[in-house]
């Protein structure tokens, strides 16, 4: 099956700085999607990409979808205490087809 | 506006016993799935449906049955739990039709129910 890598694993930051994670696939997707999941929840969607090249912003979330088809990247600008949990990418082939979700990048903000 | 309900919300359970996690969603939404999320895996895809009457394995199905009882509800069935169950499970729905900009044609999950298999 599909394999998606994403990076980093995990990430301490300092409130206020600037975050990127990225996830790549082994084959071409035509859907990206970005969720967070905080502690006892389920995934909650940030960003949905449909187009390579897309760029998106929700708030102070940027994604974007690779040239390639086989990549996505998030950036989360000025980061605050509330932005900690665990970030999924996930995408898919085709709109019939079933989502491969990344393994996630937890983030945690330090004051 | 619940969107996705689970229950139970948590669970233990010996080996060799049975059980069910509920699933429920308002939205109307024609396809709904159950995934397993463990520590540095993701979420991995327990069984599907992608419409009322019809249900498929996903990736790690064994172990597992599953029931579309109706549009609204999709059940997920352990016959036999074993430790390697022991996970938090998600259901999640989404409607394959509609305006992609209003959240059409992506999944909405639920709060997850966790389950110990001692």
């Amino acid at each position: 099956g599909q394999q998606l890598n994403q990076s980093p694993q995990s990430m301490f930051i300092q409130e206020g700085e600037d975050v990127s994670m990225n996830c790549t696939s082994s084959s071409i997707f035509n859907t990206w999607l970005w969720y967070k999941q905080e502690p006892g929840e389920g995934p909650v969607l940030l960003i949905a990409l449909y187009k390579a090249g897309e760029l998106t912003s929700n708030g102070r979330l940027t994604a974007q979808f690779g040239i390639t088809r086989k990549d996505s990247f998030l950036n989360i600008s000025a980061s605050i205490p509330s932005d900690v949990g665990i970030y999924f990418c996930a995408g898919r082939p085709g709109t019939a087809s079933k989502l491969t979700f990344g393994t996630g990048t937890r983030l945690q903000v330090t004051l | 506006n619940a969107g996705v309900t689970q229950t139970p919300k948590f669970q233990v359970l010996k080996t060799g016993q049975s059980m069910t996690l509920q699933c429920a969603q308002d939205m109307n939404h024609n396809s709904m799935y159950w995934y397993r999320q463990d520590p540095g895996m993701g979420l991995r895809l327990i069984y599907y449906s992608a419409s009322e009457g019809t249900t498929d394995k996903g990736e790690v199905p064994n172990g597992y049955n599953v029931s579309r009882l109706n549009k609204r509800e999709f059940s997920l069935r352990l016959e036999s739990a074993a430790p390697s169950q022991t996970s938090v499970y998600f259901c999640a729905s989404r409607s394959r039709s509609g305006n992609v900009a209003l959240g059409a044609n992506v999944l909405t999950f639920g709060a997850g129910s966790r389950l110990t298999v001692l």
